[in-house]
């Protein structure tokens, strides 16, 4: 079945740092990847996506491409905020389960001034 | 326009009652999912409908169940309620046409509290 495995921090960098959270996936043939960010007492927003090998899903300054080849969907930002401060999940749909997202554990950021 | 709407935000039952949910989708959105989100477990699938049919379902006991109104609106109930249900649960949903090209509008969730 399909899988996602994140680092699962916590994460602790001071603002304006550079952010890298690795995401690699198990799927059959072709899903597609997002990232959801979630904050406290709320549920989850989609925060950007990417649906072919290659695709470049950018938002808000965060930005992941699809890599195919080594099964990886990291997600970047060259300098965090404070208000990045959350919970963020990788995921994807597809292979086979198209009506369903398969999510990591989460990976805790959290940005001090 | 009005995001997924999930009533009520919070809830506290008894171990053996039954609870019911409610998730409103988004004005045109036919695919509605629901997740239990738990510190133990993470999100986890529990269902998901289309024109009211279930077309997929997660690995959950026969206690929790779903249904699709013909306005999309869904319910989830769960039944016989025990301590570990007590969760987040999340609504999803989605044009449902192709889902991995749009992915998935979440609602805020019904926090459950089972004592």
């Amino acid at each position: 079945g399909n899988s996602v495995t994140q680092m699962e921090g916590p994460v602790t960098l001071s603002e304006e740092a550079f952010l890298t959270i690795n995401c690699t996936y198990t799927a059959t043939g072709y899903p597609s990847l997002f990232w959801y960010v979630q904050y406290p007492g709320e549920g989850l927003q989609l925060l950007l996506k990417a649906t072919k090998a290659d695709d470049k899903g950018s938002n808000k300054g965060f930005e992941a491409t699809y890599r195919k080849e080594t099964t990886s969907f990291h997600l970047e930002k060259g300098s965090v905020q404070v208000s990045d401060s959350a919970v963020y999940f990788c995921a994807l749909i597809g292979g086979g389960s198209n009506y369903k997202l398969t999510f990591g554990k989460g990976t805790l950021l959290t940005v001090n001034p | 326009k009005a995001g997924v709407t999930q009533t009520p935000r919070y809830l506290i039952k008894t171990r053996g009652q039954q609870v019911t949910l409610s998730c409103s989708p988004i004005s045109g959105h036919r695919s509605v999912s629901w997740y239990q989100q738990t510190p133990g477990q993470g999100l986890q699938f529990l269902f998901e409908y289309f024109s009211e049919t279930q077309r997929n379902k997660g690995n959950f006991p026969g206690r929790f169940s779903g249904r699709q109104f013909s306005n999309s609106r869904s319910e989830m109930n769960v039944s016989t309620l025990e301590l570990g249900d007590s969760a987040l649960y999340l609504c999803a949903s989605s044009l449902g046409l192709e889902a991995g090209d749009y992915g998935y509008t979440f609602g805020s969730g019904t926090r459950l509290t089972v004592v």
